[in-house]
């Protein structure tokens, strides 16, 4: 079945420094692909997206890029602050899909 | 901030009890969405609905049933809780696609 697979599980890194979360995608007729940032606490909260028909996106300190040939995608976030410490989901829609396909999360602490 | 609301925040129950998740939107959205996570975890989708009167099982087997009265309202029912269904519960509605989602902050449940 269509699955979503996201590495690392857990990711610490100190601040001011990049982190990187990638997924890879099964099904290939995904064409959108959210990230969520759930803070403790929380309900997952959509924080950048990107469409299959465009290979990068960026909103200030985050990042996203999507390889549809690989099925890869990723979140990049430069000069980290503590305030990103969070989990954050990758997910996949497909096209016309009713559901989406959520990773199974990562665990970002961002050391002051 | 997002205008979904759940309720109650935590609930702790006797086995056998029945229950209902209260969950409100006041965005208008037609698709809302019930989630089950255990906490930082990967989440599943359960129940969805497309519209007043329309519900749908997700893929997570649930022994839990819904109803869509009103576009507004989406509660969630156990009829029986037992120790298996201690988890937290998200709602969510959309007024695009499914990846496109608000979240409410979820309800904490613990079955004893």
């Amino acid at each position: 079945g269509e699955n979503v697979e996201q590495h690392p599980s857990t990711l610490s890194v100190q601040e001011g420094d990049s982190a990187v979360i990638k997924c890879t995608y099964s099904d290939s007729a995904s064409n959108y692909f959210p990230w969520y940032k759930q803070e403790l606490g929380k309900g997952p909260q959509l924080i950048i997206d990107i469409r299959s028909n465009v290979g990068e996106k960026k909103d200030q300190r985050i990042a996203v890029t999507l390889n549809k040939t690989a099925k890869h995608f990723s979140l990049h976030i430069t000069e980290t602050q503590p305030e990103d410490s969070a989990v954050y989901f990758c997910a996949a829609v497909p096209l016309g899909g009713f559901k989406t396909i959520f990773g199974a999360g990562t665990r970002l602490f961002v050391k002051a | 901030e997002a205008d979904i609301y759940q309720t109650p925040r935590y609930l702790v129950i006797g086995t056998g009890k029945k229950i209902t998740l209260e969950c409100s939107q006041t965005m208008g959205h037609d698709k809302m969405y019930w989630y089950q996570q255990d906490p930082g975890m990967e989440l599943h989708l359960i129940h969805y609905s497309y519209g007043v009167n329309s519900t749908e099982k997700g893929d997570l087997s649930s022994e839990s049933t819904v109803s869509r009265i009103r576009t507004e309202h989406f509660p969630l029912t156990l009829e029986s809780a037992r120790p298996s269904h201690t988890s937290q519960y998200l709602c969510a509605s959309s007024d695009e696609g499914p990846g496109e989602a608000f979240f409410g902050q979820g309800t904490r449940l613990t079955v004893v």
